[in-house]
């Protein structure tokens, strides 16, 4: 079975740019989560994603935007980009029921300039 | 809201040593607990997954324990191996909320 997997691995953007990230699960995997990794704040949550619908999101401004298609990839959205969204960002699959455990792509860099 | 504390934050024991990583959480109202590896600049990589209901999971190595009336849980890695240097993270699940810890980072010498 593939992994997740996530698309771009790196990026480089300028201050006030928008970005959009790529995330495909597991296969079968119904429940796609965001998470932003930094030195500082360490892994916060951003928002899960299951059946298409948003099921939960964390304290993050309007600015972090996702969906989930129909086929469960999902996509993030970041506009009007800052300094500090300098990060490495990850998504994670799951069931998304149950005792489901999450399983992690290697993640986006993303570098704003 | 959550808090995941985790304690040392970093680690370094010689090769075969058997070490226990801890971890702590403020709100016992947990779904699981997971425990993850990260190597530097990698994305995380999935130990073990303790369901609210149960006391411990094993896995090789690795051992992890639940104690959810205390807040704690405990990662034991027996014979440690220069493989295992990475940073260790669990995470709480709080009803698809899950809450990270800062890692611990574990250092395994030759």
């Amino acid at each position: 079975k593939a992994g997740v997997t996530q698309t771009p691995r790196y990026l480089i953007k300028t201050r006030g740019q928008q970005v959009t990230l790529s995330c495909s699960p597991i296969s079968g995997h119904r429940s796609v989560s965001w998470y932003q990794q930094t030195p500082g704040q360490g892994l916060q949550f951003l928002f899960e994603y299951f059946s298409e619908t948003q099921r939960n999101k964390g304290n993050f401004p309007g600015r972090f935007s996702g969906r989930q298609f129909s086929n469960s990839r999902s996509e993030m959205n970041v506009s009007t980009l800052e300094l500090g969204d300098s990060a490495l960002y990850l998504c994670a699959s799951s069931s998304g029921q149950g005792y489901y455990e999450q399983y992690f792509g290697p993640g986006t860099r993303l570098t704003v300039t | 809201k959550q808090e995941v504390t985790q304690i040392p934050a970093a680690l370094s024991v010689p090769e075969g040593e058997n070490l226990v990583l801890n971890c702590s959480f403020t709100d016992s109202a947990i779904y699981n607990l997971q425990w993850f590896r990260q190597d530097p600049g990698k994305g995380l990589t999935s130990l073990l997954l303790i369901q609210s209901s149960q006391r411990e999971q094993t896995s090789g190595r690795l051992n992890a324990s639940l104690d959810k009336s205390s807040g704690r849980s405990t990662l034991y890695i027996a014979a440690s191996q220069p493989g295992d240097s990475a940073t260790y993270l669990c995470a709480v699940d709080n009803n698809n909320d899950m809450r990270f810890g800062a890692g611990t980072r574990l250092t395994v010498k030759p």
